[in-house]
């Protein structure tokens, strides 16, 4: 039982180049989510879906873009790296619409920006 | 705008003893409170959530936690701590309407002493 698995789970960028994390989830979920983790700051929230083909920015969004092309996969690219971009970055996934459904973590991925 | 406080970064408790791990709120109508735990190098797991009904609320693990509507409290306890719970908690919370709005405190790190 995968539930969300996420990939790199870590990885080291130069300032200016591209990479894209991969999140995929088995437990048919709806919603898919990416957070990054910030010492000091808990999770904040970089974008979201509802559903295949949507998405949506949360909390944020600058420097990333984010796909849904299949309702399992949910995909974060980064177009041209920066230091601020160092972080811990999660991909989630949840049921449905309400506010009370549980959301489930992935394990992580660990990026270094130089 | 919804928030959460962890006024703890730190707690530190002898092993067998009881422990508390402090999250209070502001949102705008019905709250859904969630704790999470973090293991290092770890993703968010899931441990209990309020959502509605007994303000004593059972999860994983032997932990609780009371949900006190008039302190906006939603506090995390344990009768008898073991050190393997040493870990950083999460306390989130989101509204009806908005599962996609989730909000993560800043975290407190829970360290059992043997």
């Amino acid at each position: 039982n995968a539930g969300v698995t996420q990939t790199p789970k870590f990885r080291v960028l130069k300032t200016g180049q591209s990479m894209t994390l991969l999140c995929a989830q088995d437990m048919n979920h709806e919603y898919m989510y990416w957070y990054r983790q910030d010492p000091g700051m808990g999770l904040r929230l970089i974008h979201y879906s509802v559903g295949e083909g949507t998405t949506a920015k949360g909390e944020v969004p600058d420097g990333y873009n984010v796909s849904r092309l299949k309702k399992q996969n949910f995909l974060l690219g980064l177009e041209s790296a920066a230091p601020s971009q160092t972080s811990v970055y999660f991909c989630a996934s949840s049921y449905g619409r309400q506010a009370g459904n549980t959301i489930y973590f992935g394990e992580g991925s660990w990026l270094t920006v130089v | 705008a919804q928030s959460v406080a962890q006024p703890e970064d730190q707690v530190n408790v002898a092993e067998g003893n009881p422990l508390t791990v402090k999250c209070t709120y502001s949102v705008s109508g019905n709250p859904y409170l969630f704790w999470y735990v973090q293991y290092p190098n770890r993703g968010l797991q899931f441990l209990l959530k309020y959502i509605t009904g007994d303000n004593l609320v059972k999860g994983s693990y032997g932990f609780e936690a009371e949900f006190n509507k008039s302190q906006t409290s939603f506090h995390l306890k344990k009768p008898s701590a073991l050190v393997s719970d040493s870990a950083l908690y999460f306390c989130a919370v989101s509204a009806s309407g908005s599962a996609r709005q989730l909000t993560f405190g800043s975290g407190t790190q829970l360290t059992v002493l043997p």
